[in-house]
């Protein structure tokens, strides 16, 4: 069945560094949604992507999806302490089901 | 406010001892979904319903039952819980149209002993 990847699975940055976080699905996806979860809270909606190539921006988030849709990435430029948590990236299974990944944790340090 | 609640929040309980979490969203949303969260194996999910009486296996079902008798209820039993079973649940919904965001509950965190 589908799998979706995502690396690194933790990131421990200096606040004002970037930081980056890849999904990869061994298949094409028809659109794929990304989510964060703070410390101690439940995952938040964050953006859907659904053409091959788009390129999203939210403030300091930047959000991709690859030409072949089997690829995404979350970029966040000069992070700051209220990023800290972890981002999943989800595909769609069968119906309305999302197959998530394992999520990459991040740590900012002030 | 559009929200899902769950109920409890929090649960210490002993194997074997029947114990349902009750999952309400009131957004009038079609789908819905049970998953728990266990550290290193992110978000699986165990069961999930598009509507009334509509309810299938998502990755993890064993031990677990889930019921849809109304839209906005979607209750998680656990016959007979066992301490793998002990993990953080959250229950999520969805509407069948536009982008399909998922929109969580707070979470239940069990313990089973």
């Amino acid at each position: 069945g589908q799998q979706v990847m995502q690396i690194p699975q933790y990131q421990h940055v200096q606040e004002g560094e970037d930081f980056t976080t890849y999904c990869n699905s061994s298949t094409t996806l028809s659109n794929i949604q990304w989510y964060k979860q703070r410390p101690g809270g439940h995952p938040v909606f964050l953006i859907q992507l659904v053409k091959s190539g788009e390129v999203k921006k939210q403030k300091r988030l930047t959000f991709q999806f690859g030409e072949a849709k089997k690829n995404s990435s979350l970029h966040i430029t000069a992070t700051q302490t209220t990023d800290v948590g972890t981002y999943f990236c989800a595909g769609p299974n069968s119906g309305y089901a999302l197959n998530f990944g394992k999520g990459t944790s991040l740590l900012v340090t002030p | 406010e559009a929200q899902v609640t769950q109920n409890p929040r929090y649960l210490i309980t002993v194997t074997g001892k029947k114990l349902t979490v009750t999952c309400s969203q009131n957004m009038n949303h079609e789908y819905m979904s049970w998953y728990r969260q266990d550290p290193g194996l992110g978000l699986r999910q165990i069961y999930y319903s598009m509507n009334v009486e509509v309810t299938d296996k998502g990755d993890v079902p064993e031990g677990y039952k889930v019921s849809r008798k109304e839209k906005r209820n979607f209750p998680l039993i656990l016959e007979s819980p066992s301490p793998n079973q002990t993990s953080l649940y959250f229950c999520a919904s969805s509407g069948t149209s536009g982008s399909h965001e998922q929109f969580f509950g707070p979470g239940t965190r069990l313990t089973v002993l």
